[in-house]
Formats: structure tokens, sequence, C-alpha cells
């Protein structure tokens, strides 16, 4: 079984550019996380999907930050402006309710740097 | 609100010894899980093992088991015959059984085995 796959692994921009990372959950998973992981810390949700529908979006800084789930499958978050605090590992995670959605698998995440 | 606490910041252990990581958490849920996930340099957050808090039973899983204290809100994940490969930051979560998917995470310990 493929695991959750992610692109790119890094990335490296200007402040004030915008930047996507792309998610593809693990096959018959209809539920998708997003998580930001600064420094030192552990992830911290910014939103979930349950199929296409974003269902808690309550951290996700909605001033600059954007995801969408189109065909409720592969997913992509974006960051437009981007600021030198947005530099962080960004996580993509998913499950299925089959597991009692118990159990979440992460994908490698995409180290952003933002210069 | 929940909040994990995971006070050791770093911790090392000979190879082939014994480790114990702390883990405390507050909640005002009654039936929850707890998870501890590892995480390597690789980045990919790998789940080692789970507990739920209605079983009185301390979950195993090979070299790892847990030390679960409900009333003390006590969480620690204990590491027997560590290998080199067990190198990495190791994460205590918290999930509700209720509602959202969402775990809550630790800031992490990482841990370093020395041959």
């Amino acid at each position: 079984e493929a695991g959750v796959v992610q692109s790119p692994r890094y990335k490296i921009i200007e402040k004030k550019q915008p930047v996507a990372f792309w998610c593809n959950p693990i096959s018959g998973h209809n539920t998708l996380y997003w998580y930001r992981q600064n420094l030192g810390q552990g992830p911290e949700l910014l939103i979930r999907y349950e199929n296409e529908e974003a269902v808690d979006d309550s951290q996700l800084p909605k001033d600059r930050f954007s995801a969408e789930r189109l065909k409720g499958v592969d997913s992509t978050l974006k960051i437009q402006p981007a600021e030198l605090g947005d530099s962080a590992v960004y996580l993509c995670a998913s499950s299925s309710p089959g597991r009692g959605r118990d159990e979440q698998f992460f994908g490698p995440g995409t180290r952003l740097t933002v210069l | 609100a929940q909040t994990v606490t995971q006070s050791q910041p770093e911790m090392s252990v000979q190879e082939a010894e014994t480790v114990t990581l702390s883990c405390t958490y507050d909640t005002s849920e009654s039936n929850y899980y707890l998870f501890w996930y590892k995480q390597p340099p690789s980045r990919q957050m790998i789940l080692v093992i789970r507990q739920e808090a209605y079983k009185q039973q301390n979950a195993t899983e090979n070299r790892f088991s847990v030390n679960f204290q409900k009333a003390a809100k006590s969480f620690s994940l204990k590491i027997s015959d560590s290998q080199l490969g067990d190198t990495a930051m190791y994460f205590c979560a918290f999930r509700t059984l209720t509602g959202a998917n969402n775990l809550f995470f630790g800031t992490g310990t990482r841990l370093t085995v020395i041959p």
C-alpha cells in the first residue's frame, strides 16, 4: 500500500512570494489533514477535510493561507504571500473511517524556508 | 482545551538499555486515545503505540510499552533493548473519542541511542 505522498520535499522562497504544497493521501482515505510543525515543536492542525468538505479550518490563517481538495482526493495548501514566520515543515496526513479514524498516516512533509 | 506536555526535551540511552519517556496531558474528557509517534530525520511521523483510555491494560508493541495512569493523566513510553534505529524525536499525542479526529501533540523528546 502506497503511503501519503507530498511534494515538494523542500522549498525555499523569498518573503512575499506565493508557494503551494501538494498532498496525495492513501487510497480510500476520505479524511485529510494539513499540519504545520515549527522547529522544535509538535505538529499543529491547520485544516481537516472530510471528502471535499473542510470541516475544521479554525486554525488556518485565512488572510494568507488557502486549501482545496477537489474531488475528495488530492489536496493543495497555498500561502500567498509568504512571511518569514511561515518557515516550517508542512505535514499532510490521512485516515479512514474503516479503521475507526483513530490512526493517522503521515507523509514526509514539505520543509519551507522563507528568506 | 486539551494540552499535552513532554518535559524532557532530550534524552539519551545506551544501546540495549531501557529508557522511559514522559508525557502528561490535561483534558476534561473521560474517553480518549493516546499515542506515541516517532519522527526520524526523514520527518515521516510513524505511529509507535496507542492506548484507549477506557482500557485498563497498558498497551505493548514488541519492545515498546506504555505506563498509562489515567487518574494522574500520565502516559509514559518505555523502550526496551534500545536500538540505534530508535534514535528520533518522539511525540506524545491525544485525541478525543467523539467529534473531530484532531490530534494534539506535545513538544517532543529527542532520543539518542548511543552505540
